[in-house]
């Protein structure tokens, strides 16, 4: 079975600084999709980036940019120039290639963007 | 173009009572599932449903169901209701195909049953 696992609980940053929350999840899939969502308190999940596992190219979001390491099934998200909008908990999450929607989820990484 | 949509925002109930959740897709996704989210267990998944069949289901006693309408527009019931039923419901609507891999999702129902 898939897992997803967040070793971050907490995080902070400064307004405007650089910060990078970790991710690594357990597959035996070669196919897959890797996923950032945001939860702000308003509990709206925002899908922040995307990886398809086949792309060797990290992808990248304007501020929003992953190093995605397949060996080492590692995704981690780095987020540039914080802005106070950016606080809310991130969460990590796999899904299989093909029809299943079906998502994996860490239990996700508070980011607190201090002024 | 209107979101997912979910009805109620919240919900209080007792013990023992059932309750049903709806969610409205976004207009063209045929894909919805449910989410169940808890301090302890986090996201989990419940089911999926595509063309009013469930195609996946997570691991979830039977007093979890659910059902998609012709209009892609999906329910989630709970039946006999305890304690840690307690969580926010989120549901999530998705394309089909390699371009559906992005799930887009409501501001989820707070359910509290006390």
């Amino acid at each position: 079975a898939q897992t997803v696992t967040q070793s971050q609980p907490e995080m902070s940053v400064q307004e405007a600084e650089t910060v990078t929350l970790s991710c690594t999840y357990d597959t035996s899939e070669n196919n897959y999709y890797l996923f950032w969502y945001k939860q702000p308190p308003s509990r709206q999940m925002i899908l922040v980036i995307r990886q398809e596992a086949y792309k060797q190219q990290n992808a990248t979001e304007n501020r929003f940019s992953v190093n995605f390491q397949k060996a080492a099934k590692s995704f981690s998200l780095k987020i540039s120039d914080s802005q106070l909008g950016d606080t809310a908990m991130y969460f990590c999450a796999f899904m299989n290639a093909g029809n299943n929607r079906k998502l994996i989820w860490g239990l996700g990484t508070s980011l607190a963007v201090n002024p | 173009k209107a979101g997912v949509t979910q009805t109620p925002r919240y919900l209080i109930k007792t013990r023992g009572q059932q309750v049903t959740l709806s969610c409205s897709p976004i207009s063209g996704h045929r894909s919805v599932s449910w989410y169940q989210q808890t301090p302890g267990q986090g996201l989990q998944f419940l089911f999926e449903y595509f063309s009013e069949t469930q195609r996946n289901k997570g691991n979830f006693p039977g007093r979890f169901s659910g059902r998609q309408f012709s209009n892609s527009r999906s329910e989630m019931n709970v039946s006999t209701l305890e304690l840690g039923d307690s969580a926010l419901y989120l549901c999530a609507s998705s394309l089909v195909g390699t371009a559906g891999t992005e799930a887009f999702f409501g501001q989820g129902t707070r359910l509290t049953v006390v």
